[in-house]
């Protein structure tokens, strides 16, 4: 399968907790999203990766929230502290593109977290 | 602030017979708008897309319509099939600074099709 995975694809914890999830892009793709989507919402922009870099992090994304990409291949998204608001669907999305062009977003299946 | 926006949370159409799925946008900045299909515990999958230079782009039974004075983009299906039946969303992105390409999406409308 060359399409992009997230593990785990369920999270159940305890409020208070810290929880780390793992997403492996496409391959080629040098461009990785986290989105978090909550129930009747679309999904909602938190941070963008161009290779290693942290490009961009969206206000939605409180000093609990950390995300890393690690030589611009995996990226892990951890959140400390949980709270019951935590609960969504955390999605990875990756594309391929160079200066200029747009590009279509490539997601995930999504990490269920439910805080508790 | 919501700056994409569909506004039918549902839509039933009858097997054979053509879907069409509204949305429109606030930001004038918007250059780039795609379509995505959600299925229950999956994630987004892409349709289709447009840029701002472009009123029509189509793909199989996907088109997509673009309206920029009006600020509406509409997705039609041809003919509607069981398996169209999903959530899909509209979404929309500009090139800012020439690095930021990330996506303002819709609430979603569930589409259903009935056999």
């Amino acid at each position: 399968d060359t399409g992009v995975s997230q593990d785990p694809r369920h999270k159940i914890t305890k409020r208070g907790q810290n929880v780390t999830f793992r997403c492996d892009p496409i391959s080629e793709h040098n461009r990785l999203y986290w989105y978090r989507q909550t129930l009747g919402q679309g999904p909602e922009f938190l941070t963008y990766f161009q290779n290693e870099a942290q490009l961009e992090k969206s206000r939605l994304l409180s000093d609990r929230f950390s995300a890393e990409r690690p030589k611009g291949s995996f990226s892990t998204l951890e959140i400390q502290r949980t709270e019951q608001g935590d609960s969504a669907m955390y999605l990875c999305a990756s594309s391929l593109a160079g200066t200029g062009t747009h590009n279509e977003q490539f997601f995930g299946p999504g990490t269920r977290l439910t805080v508790l | 602030d919501q700056q994409v926006k569909q506004n039918s949370p549902s839509l039933s159409v009858q097997e054979g017979r053509i879907s069409i799925l509204n949305c429109d946008y606030t930001n004038s900045m918007f250059d780039y708008f795609l379509w995505y299909k959600k299925y229950p515990a999956e994630g987004p999958t892409f349709l289709i897309s447009i840029s701002s230079i472009k009123d029509k782009n189509e793909d199989g039974r996907f088109t997509v319509f673009l309206n920029k004075s009006a600020k509406h983009l509409s997705l039609h299906i041809v003919p509607s099939q069981p398996g169209d039946s999903a959530v899909y969303f509209c979404a929309a992105s500009w090139v800012s600074g020439g690095s930021n390409y990330k996506l303002t999406f819709g609430k979603g409308t569930l589409l259903t099709v009935n056999p």
